[in-house]
C-alpha cells in the first residue's frame, strides 16, 4: 500500500517571504498522480497544485510550484510571496492511476506571521 | 457554479445513536468519494461511487457504516449505534469521473461529535 508522509507538522514563515513544504511517498508504481491540496479553517479542501509522475516539468500555479524529484519520491511544495491568506493545514495526497481514492499525508500547519 | 454542499454542518449526537450525513455533489459529476479526518487517523477514505454503484468501499472501517447513493447524485452516509471513536469531520468530494486525471472538489465537511 502507499503511504505519503510529511515530516513538518507545523512551518512559519514572515509574510513575503518564501517557504517549502515537504512530502515523502512510498509506491512501487511507475505513474500515479500527486497533488497538494489546502484546508483552510473553514474545512473545505482546496487543490493547490497537482503533479503527474509521468511529466518531467514541475508544476506551476502562479506562486505555488513543486519540486518533484521521482526517483527520490519526493514531492515538495514552494510558496513564493507568501500572504496572510496562504495560512492553512497543506495535504500532500498520492493517486494511483488505477484507483480513485487519495492517500493523504498527516498535514502541515502554514502560519503567515505579518 | 455551485460546489459541494454537506449537511449538516454540525452534529452531535449521543453513544449508541443512528446518523445520517449527507453529500450534494457538483452537479453532472459522476464519481463521489467519502473521507474521514480524524486527529488520530488523519485523512482517511471510506467510499467511492461512480453512478450508483460503489466499485470501492475499502474504508469503510465497520458494518456500522453504510452508505448510498441515488440518482447519480445525492449521497448519504448512515453510521449506526454511533461510537465516541466515530467523532471525526466527514468530508465528500466528487469529481467528473471521466479520465482517472479528474480532480476531486471537496465539500466543508459534516463535523460529528459523538458524546
Amino acid at each position: 500500500a502507499q503511504t505519503v508522509t510529511q515530516s513538518q507538522p507545523e512551518m512559519s514563515v514572515q509574510e513575503a517571504e518564501t517557504v517549502t513544504l515537504s512530502c515523502t511517498y512510498d509506491t512501487s508504481e511507475s505513474d500515479y498522480y500527486l497533488f497538494w491540496y489546502k484546508q483552510p479553517p473553514s474545512r473545505q479542501m482546496i487543490l493547490v497544485i497537482r503533479q503527474e509522475a509521468y511529466k518531467q516539468q514541475n508544476a506551476t500555479e502562479n506562486r505555488f510550484s513543486v519540486n518533484f524529484q521521482k526517483a527520490a519520491k519526493s514531492f515538495s511544495l514552494k510558496i513564493s510571496d507568501s500572504q496572510l491568506g496562504d495560512a492553512a493545514m497543506y495535504f500532500c495526497a498520492y493517486r494511483s492511476l488505477g484507483a480513485q481514492k487519495l492517500v493523504f499525508g498527516q498535514g502541515t500547519r502554514l502560519t503567515i506571521n505579518p | 457554479g455551485a460546489g459541494v454542499s454537506q449537511s449538516p454542518s454540525n452534529k452531535v449526537t449521543e453513544k449508541g445513536k443512528d446518523v445520517e450525513l449527507r453529500c450534494d455533489p457538483i452537479s453532472g459529476h459522476t464519481a463521489l468519494y467519502w473521507y474521514r479526518q480524524s486527529l488520530g487517523q488523519g485523512l482517511e477514505f471510506l467510499i467511492y461511487f461512480q453512478g450508483n454503484s460503489a466499485p470501492d468501499k475499502s474504508g469503510l472501517p465497520s458494518d456500522r457504516f453504510s452508505a448510498e447513493r441515488t440518482g447519480g447524485s445525492v449521497s448519504t452516509l448512515t453510521i449506526q449505534r454511533t461510537q465516541q471513536e466515530d467523532s471525526a469531520v466527514y468530508l465528500c468530494a466528487s469529481s467528473r469521473g471521466e479520465t482517472m486525471a479528474d480532480t476531486q472538489y471537496f465539500g466543508p465537511g459534516t463535523r460529528l461529535t459523538v458524546l
